[in-house]
C-alpha cells in the first residue's frame, strides 16, 4: 500500500518568512494529492491539492509542487501570518480510489 | 464543516465496553469514511462506504464495525473497547461526481478508554 512521509514534524519561522514542508510517496499509482490544515480541535481543513498531470499550483499565499519522478510533493506558505500557525498534513491517493493515505503531520509556529 | 455532524463530540467510557460514534450528513454524498487520529501517526482510515449498506475496511480496522442504513449517516462501533482505541475519530464524506476527489472531515469526536 501506500506510504506518504512528512517532514519536518515541527516548524518556527518568523512572521512575513516563507515556510516549506515537504512529503515523499511510496506508489508510483498515486495521483491525487491534498493538503489540510488542522487548527487546535477542529477537523482537517482542505486548503489546496494538486493532480499529477500537474507541476504547480497556487492559491494566495499557498502553493503546491509535485515532482512525479521523485515522488514527492511539497507546500508552499509565503508571507507568514501568525493565523497560519496549524498542524498541516499532506495525503495521497488513487483518483477515485477509496481513501486517503496521510503524512505524520507538520506543526507550524508562525512567531509574531 | 460540510454539513457533517459527529456525535458524540467527547466520550469516556470503560475498557470492554461497546460504543457507538455517529457521523451525519446533510448533502447526501455517496462516500463517508471513518479515520482515527493519534499523534505520529496522521489520520489512519477505519471503515468507508460507498453507499447504503456497502463498506469495507480499512487499515486499521480491527476492533471496529460499522453500518449505513441511510445514505446520511455512518455509524462506528467499538464492540468491546480498549485503552488502544483511545483517539481521537474523524468522520469524512466525498461526493460522487466524476473527477472529483476532495475529502471534507467532521469537527471530530474525542474517544477516552479508560
Amino acid at each position: 500500500g501506500e506510504n506518504v512521509e512528512q517532514h519536518p514534524s515541527t516548524l518556527s519561522v518568523q512572521e512575513g518568512d516563507s515556510a516549506v514542508i515537504k512529503c515523499t510517496y511510496s506508489d508510483s499509482a498515486s495521483n491525487y494529492f491534498p493538503w489540510y490544515k488542522q487548527e487546535l480541535g477542529k477537523g482537517p481543513q482542505l486548503i489546496i491539492d494538486i493532480r499529477s498531470n500537474v507541476g504547480e499550483k497556487k492559491d494566495q499565499r499557498i502553493a503546491v509542487t509535485l515532482n512525479k519522478t521523485a515522488k514527492h510533493f511539497s507546500l508552499h506558505i509565503t508571507e507568514t501570518q501568525p493565523e497560519d500557525s496549524a498542524v498541516y498534513f499532506c495525503a495521497a491517493s488513487q483518483a477515485g480510489r477509496r481513501a486517503l493515505t496521510f503524512g505524520s503531520g507538520t506543526r507550524l509556529q508562525v512567531q509574531p | 464543516d460540510a454539513g457533517i455532524t459527529q456525535s458524540p463530540r467527547h466520550k469516556v467510557t470503560e475498557t470492554g465496553t461497546p460504543v457507538t460514534l455517529r457521523c451525519h450528513q446533510t448533502e447526501n454524498h455517496r462516500y463517508m469514511y471513518w479515520y482515527r487520529q493519534d499523534p505520529g501517526h496522521g489520520l489512519r482510515l477505519i471503515h468507508y462506504s460507498y453507499g447504503v449498506k456497502d463498506t469495507d475496511k480499512g487499515e486499521v480496522s480491527d476492533g471496529y464495525s460499522v453500518s449505513r442504513s441511510k445514505t446520511e449517516d455512518f455509524l462506528l462501533t467499538l464492540e468491546s473497547a480498549t485503552s488502544s482505541q483511545t483517539s481521537v475519530y474523524f468522520c469524512a464524506i466525498r461526493p460522487a461526481t466524476e473527477g472529483f476527489d476532495e475529502q471534507y472531515f467532521g469537527p471530530g469526536t474525542r474517544l477516552t478508554v479508560t
